[in-house]
């Protein structure tokens, strides 16, 4: 079935970092990705998404860049604060109107 | 802006117990979600709904019933619950404009099953 993978379960990091989290996906035909972030006591919000090949999505300083080749969609941030510290998940939509979820990376951003 | 409204918040039960979560929501979107969160896991899809009456099999459906009743509201239930079901659930909800639509999450429901 279609799934999705995060490679790295945790990330700590020093502000101004440059940031990359690993997202890879495994799915039959052609699936949206997305991006989601969720603070603590929060659901996740959207982020943001690309729905073709080497479509970049981007948002509040993150990007991604659809690869069908490596059926990747890696996040990444060339300058993180503290306040980007969050769970960042991959997903993917299908034509069936179904959502998977990676398993989330959790950002820890100090000063 | 999209709503999606959980209920209650915390919830906690016994083993074999009888628990309902509700979700509604007031963004007018057909497809209705309930995923749970777990350390290690992250998001897994149990059930999901294109409309009212319809019900689709998520990857992780055991132990769970589901039940959309209107537009509005998707109900998840733990008939026999069992402390494997302690976990933080998510209802969310979707538009029908393609597979590139957004989900809109609501805050949760904590279910704790001693």
């Amino acid at each position: 079935g279609d799934s999705v993978t995060q490679t790295e379960g945790q990330v700590a990091l020093s502000e101004e970092d440059f940031l990359t989290i690993h997202c890879n996906y495994s799915a039959s035909g052609y699936p949206a990705l997305f991006w989601y972030v969720q603070y603590p006591g929060e659901g996740p919000q959207f982020l943001f998404r690309a729905s073709r090949d080497k479509e970049k999505g981007s948002s509040r300083g993150f990007e991604a860049t659809y690869d069908k080749g490596t059926t990747s969609f890696h996040l990444r941030k060339a300058s993180v604060q503290e306040s980007d510290s969050a769970v960042y998940y991959c997903a993917l939509g299908t034509g069936g109107y179904k959502v998977v979820f990676g398993s989330g990376t959790r950002l820890l951003v100090s000063p | 802006e999209a709503a999606v409204t959980q209920s209650p918040r915390n919830k906690v039960t016994v083993t074999g117990g009888n628990v309902t979560l509700s979700c509604r929501q007031t963004n007018s979107h057909n497809y209705m979600y309930w995923y749970r969160q777990d350390t290690g896991h992250g998001l897994r899809l149990i059930h999901y709904s294109y409309g009212a009456g319809n019900l689709q099999i998520g990857d992780v459906p055991d132990g769970y019933k589901a039940t959309r009743t209107t537009q509005e509201d998707f109900f998840l239930l733990l008939e026999l619950a069992s402390p494997s079901q302690t976990s933080l659930y998510f209802c969310a909800s979707r538009g029908t404009g393609g597979i590139a639509e957004t989900l809109y999450f609501g805050s949760g429901t904590r279910l704790t099953v001693l």
